[in-house]
């Protein structure tokens, strides 16, 4: 079993459309985390939560929306996308939010064409 | 000054080499340090944690030095296997949350 598990693993879409990552966790740990690795192949932080409440929420455009139905489970919409947004989204648990050790997805390749 | 910086490379080695890699962290408060490792095309793993005293694991071994905020990792007896990208990891609180802060990476290829 995957630990942690992204679905879908590839994404390729146009401008303008709306679309959804979900990230499954199954090591019972209470943090989760996306973070965005773009094309440099920069690992930035988008957003945390612990126990499903939200606890980082960096600059992000508001068309980025998580929602955390609970512990196990932290999903990412994003509305109207962008070129910008072409990136690999990845997700991770983390045992607790000052845990070092993250245990992270496989990522999901987003292509906005 | 970036927050986490990392020499981006690549670092082309050949195999049984021993090569280095630094870190530079722009924020004193900095608790904790960590060196994660990424395949190509892959996710990052958790390589190794950063301790003040600086710690081995086996081949590796990482070191901190806080009054010049620069974390090192050295690989000894390098492996194919060993190709990929080491990023640096720092975490620091703030606004009360923990978070951590990736480097871009030091890519590395070691060369049969």
């Amino acid at each position: 079993d995957t630990a942690v598990s992204q679905t879908p693993k590839y994404l390729v879409t146009q401008m303008g459309n709306d679309k959804s990552i979900k990230c499954e966790q199954n090591l019972g740990h209470d943090t989760m985390y996306w973070y965005k690795q773009d094309s440099k192949k920069f690992l930035k932080i988008m957003f945390s939560y612990n126990n499903k409440e939200l606890i980082i929420n960096e600059t992000v455009p508001n068309r980025f929306s998580p929602k955390s139905p609970d512990k196990a489970h932290l999903n990412l919409h994003i509305n109207s996308l962008e070129l910008g947004d072409s990136a690999v989204y990845f997700c991770a648990a983390a045992e607790t939010e000052t845990t070092g050790e993250l245990f992270f997805g496989e990522g999901s390749r987003l292509t906005v064409l | 000054r970036k927050e986490v910086e990392q020499d981006p490379g690549p670092f082309n080695v050949p195999e049984g080499a021993t090569v280095a890699f630094n870190c530079t962290y722009s924020n004193s408060a900095s608790q904790s340090f960590f060196w994660y490792r990424q395949d190509c095309r892959k996710e990052p793993k958790l390589l190794m944690s950063v301790y003040s005293s600086g710690n081995e694991d086996g081949r590796f071994t990482a070191q901190l030095n806080r009054a010049s905020q620069y974390i090192s990792l050295l690989i000894r007896d390098s492996k194919l296997s060993d190709s990929a990208t080491y990023l640096c990891v720092v975490r620091h609180s703030g606004a009360g949350s923990y978070q951590l802060t990736f480097g871009k990476g030091t890519k590395l290829s070691v060369i049969p």
